[in-house]
Order: structure tokens, then C-alpha cells, then sequence
């Protein structure tokens, strides 16, 4: 079992709210993402991090912001959420330098905006 | 355009026999593929790592292939079991210290007892 926590893991809202969701990790890794994953769709990478103060966005444009203040939490924030942020949220994060990359995932936060 | 391909329909097998899943990909020089394994409503778990220069990896009852040239990797599971009835997903490393995964969309293996 890794250990990265997300944070609600299911989380229903209004349209035009404001939500974070969280991620913490405590292995100690460098490296942090965030993918959104519709139902039987591949994993869209759309924030990441490779360190502490070091954000960038991913392929999957998204309307979404990060922050990392501290190496094990990697937050993700919508200023005002739509309809069209219904999704999988899944919080990721693997080790610097590791050979090939493995990635640990969270559970995932179900996020549907009404 | 850059592609990863895995079966979208599921697979149906009985109990006991192999599983063969398929990951083709087009227009990517992979340093490494990966598999993992996804159960409904839960994150990706890692399962194997391949490297563009090995032909072939095992871990218990799980092989994968990889082959450059045809741009394919082969995930085999042996003397299948209920268990592993779950969706795996392949994932594409260019490596490179780019430090990035492409996921397939993955394809769904059932496992009739």
C-alpha cells in the first residue's frame, strides 16, 4: 500500500464554488502529479512538480492551479467550478532519479459539479 | 499524432488460463513501459517495468515483452485467477529526465471461475 493520501475522496458541489483537493505523500519523493481520469479513459496528466516551488502544467490543459510549499503535499485548486470538472482526480508521486519512474497513486478524489 | 493503443474491449477468460494484453504505441521512443493495474474507483498499483533495451520481464505469474521494432509490449498473466479480474493499463516513460508518464486507456480483463 503507498502512501499518498487524498483528500475527500468523494466530494459533490455547486457550480461556481471554490474547492482544493488535497494530496500529502510521506515516502519523501521529489516528484508530484496530478491527472484527471473520465470513466474507461486514459489518465490525462495536467499539473506536476518536481520539487519544492517548482510547478508546471501538463499535457491536459486545465482551468486548475498547484501549489508545492512543501515537499509531501501537492494541492490542487478551482477557483469556480462547472459541470465540466466532473471527474476522476488522481494524485501521484515517484522518487528523483528513479530508474524508470515508477509512480505511486493516492485513491483519487470523485469530484462532480452540479 | 503521438498514440498508445490497448484493447477497449474487455477480456473474457476462464479461470486458469493466460491472459494476453496488448499495448501498441506509434510516433514514441519509449526508455521504459509500464503496466499497472486498476480496480474500480481506485488509484493505478505499479505491477512491471520494461526497459527498450530487455525483450522480456517476469515477476510471479505476470510477463511482459517488449518490442521496439514493432512498437508493441505483450502483458501476460498465467493461470489466471478471479483476482486479478481488474483493468491494466500500459504507460509509456520517454525517459530522458523528463520524468512523465503517457497512460493507454487500458483494457478491462474479467476472470470467470
Amino acid at each position: 500500500e503507498a502512501d499518498i493520501y487524498q483528500t475527500p475522496r468523494y466530494l459533490v458541489i455547486g457550480t461556481g464554488k471554490k474547492i482544493t483537493l488535497e494530496c500529502s505523500q510521506t515516502m519523501g519523493h521529489d516528484k508530484m502529479y496530478w491527472y484527471q481520469q473520465d470513466p474507461g479513459m486514459e489518465l490525462h496528466l495536467i499539473h506536476y512538480s518536481y520539487g519544492v516551488n517548482s510547478t508546471e502544467k501538463g499535457d491536459l490543459s486545465s482551468e486548475s492551479t498547484v501549489s508545492r510549499i512543501r515537499t509531501e503535499h501537492f494541492p490542487l485548486t478551482l477557483e469556480s467550478a462547472r459541470p465540466s470538472h466532473t471527474s476522476q482526480y488522481l494524485c501521484a508521486s515517484t522518487r528523483a532519479g528513479a530508474s524508470g519512474n515508477e509512480q505511486f497513486f493516492g485513491p483519487g478524489t470523485r469530484l462532480t459539479v452540479l | 499524432s503521438q498514440k498508445i493503443e490497448q484493447n477497449s474491449e474487455a477480456l473474457n477468460i476462464q479461470e486458469g488460463k493466460t491472459a494476453t494484453l496488448t499495448c501498441n504505441y506509434t510516433n514514441y521512443s519509449p526508455a521504459y513501459l509500464q503496466w499497472y493495474r486498476q480496480d474500480p474507483g481506485r488509484g493505478p498499483v505499479f505491477l512491471l517495468l520494461i526497459r527498450e533495451n530487455e525483450k522480456e520481464k517476469r515477476k510471479e505469474r505476470l510477463k511482459v515483452t517488449f518490442d521496439t521494432t514493432l512498437k508493441q509490449s505483450l502483458f501476460h498473466i498465467t493461470a489466471s485467477q478471479p483476482a486479478d479480474s481488474a483493468t491494466y493499463l500500459c504507460a509509456l516513460d520517454v525517459g530522458y529526465s523528463s520524468y512523465k508518464l503517457i497512460f493507454g486507456s487500458g483494457t478491462r480483463l474479467l476472470v470467470r471461475p
